[in-house]
């Protein structure tokens, strides 16, 4: 079975810096996905940025790049130029290519914006 | 076009009883994912549905149960409730499954057993 690991549950930056979350996972497979969730106040999961295995390219979006690690099983997120709005708890998530849509979730990591 | 929509968003029951949690889709989706959300547990995969067939079912006891209609809703029932079902329950819907299919989540039913 996959696991996820996040191994910071707290982190806070200073708005307009750059924050690096990370999160590590098991899996005895070659192909896969994975992705980070942002959980804000509100409850709704909303996708941040997501990566297919194969790809050995960074994938980025806007702010959010990730440092894509294959051999290390890390899959790290960076948050740029930080913004209030970014506050939330952030979910790692891993995706089997053979198991339908189920996600395997790391603990989350609370992340704070200072003003 | 509407979210994941789910119902109720709150709740509250006692031990022993059951409770059903509805989830619609997006229009056009086919799968459906529920989750339950504790401080303690974190996020945990319950069932998956796609085409009104589980596809998959995570390490949850038979207490657990979930069904999907033609029109793609989904409800999921947990009987003979216990303190410890107390938690957020999300469902996730997408167009398909596997490869690249985004998930999008709902704002989840809060479910408190006194």
């Amino acid at each position: 079975a996959q696991t996820v690991t996040q191994s910071q549950p707290e982190m806070s930056v200073q708005e307009a810096e750059t924050v690096t979350l990370s999160c590590t996972y098991d899996t005895s497979e070659s192909d896969y996905y994975l992705f980070w969730y942002k959980q804000p106040p509100s409850r709704q999961m909303i996708l941040v940025i997501r990566q297919e295995a194969y790809k050995q390219q960074n994938a980025t979006e806007n702010r959010f790049s990730v440092n894509f690690q294959k051999a290390a099983k890390s899959f790290s997120l960076k948050i740029s130029d930080s913004q209030l709005g970014d506050a939330a708890m952030y979910f790692c998530a891993y995706r089997s290519v053979n198991a339908g849509n189920m996600l395997t979730f790391g603990g989350g990591t609370r992340l704070m914006v200072k003003p | 076009k509407a979210g994941v929509t789910q119902t109720p968003r709150y709740l509250i029951k006692t031990r022993g009883q059951q409770v059903t949690l509805s989830c619609s889709p997006i229009s056009g989706h086919r799968s459906v994912s529920w989750y339950q959300q504790t401080p303690g547990q974190g996020l945990q995969f319950l069932f998956e549905y796609f085409s009104e067939t589980q596809r998959n079912k995570g390490n949850f006891p038979g207490r657990f149960s979930g069904r999907q209609f033609s029109n793609s809703r989904s409800e999921m029932n947990v009987s003979t409730l216990e303190l410890g079902d107390s938690a957020l329950y999300l469902c996730a819907s997408s167009l398909g499954v596997g490869s690249y299919n985004e998930q999008f989540f709902g704002p989840g039913t809060r479910l408190t057993v006194l």
